[in-house]
């Protein structure tokens, strides 16, 4: 069965920490999205990756970074959590042309 | 500000009962509408692409209809069930070919 997978489920950590979100996918899909997710406020897409050490910054690409050293990998980084990062995190791959996206489970993250 | 709007946000459905939904987009630079269905603690699954307007799809009892010229897709669940509790989110390609996602409507079937 092909996936999406994010390291962690549930992730709490303090304002000014470094944080990594892992996405792992096995459909060697050339497209890679992180999203976040806010009551009210629908899917918000921060970074996208269409190919390996590629990536282009989305809607809401503040305070974030990512990393793409492997096709499968596609990592968000939050160089200093911040409590209005306390969100849930989706990632998707997708291939090109391809219709619609297979996500991840979702990291709920908590900063305090 | 979003483009895709969907509405209402939630409702709540007695089970055995008929709904539906709407997700309202662009009509310009049409190039496709998604509907996923997104279960608490699972990944939003994909229920439909449509790309042709007066497009309609089944799943079961739940099924789709598209107008990409007044831009507006509907969603029905026929004979809800407790099961079909989710969240629903439509999207639309862009010219990128990305999902722009409404906010979602959240539907609870109580038995």
């Amino acid at each position: 069965d092909v996936k999406v997978t994010q390291s962690s489920r549930y992730l709490v950590k303090r304002t000014g920490e470094k944080v990594f979100l892992e996405c792992v996918q096995d459909m060697d899909h050339e497209n890679m999205f992180w999203y976040r997710q806010d009551p009210g406020l629908g899917l918000r897409l921060i970074y996208f990756s269409y190919d390996v050490k590629m990536k282009e910054k989305g809607d809401i690409p503040e305070g974030y970074s990512v990393s793409r050293e492997k096709k499968e990998r596609f990592s968000l980084i939050l160089e200093s959590a911040s409590t209005n990062q306390t969100s849930m995190y989706l990632c998707a791959s997708s291939s090109p042309g391809g219709w619609g996206y297979t996500f991840g489970s979702g990291t709920r993250l908590t900063v305090v | 500000i979003l483009n895709v709007e969907q509405s209402p946000q939630s409702l709540h459905v007695q089970e055995g009962d008929s709904t539906n939904f709407t997700c309202s987009f662009p009509s310009s630079n049409f190039y496709a509408l998604h509907w996923y269905r997104w279960e608490t603690a699972k990944s939003p699954e994909a229920l439909f692409v449509m790309t042709l307007n007066g497009d309609e799809k089944k799943k079961g009892r739940i099924s789709a209809t598209l107008n990409t010229k007044e831009g507006y897709s509907y969603l029905y669940i026929k004979g809800s069930q407790p099961e079909d509790s989710a969240t629903y989110l439509c999207a639309f390609t862009d010219s990128w070919g990305k999902l722009q996602f409404g906010a979602g409507t959240q539907v609870v079937v109580t038995p």
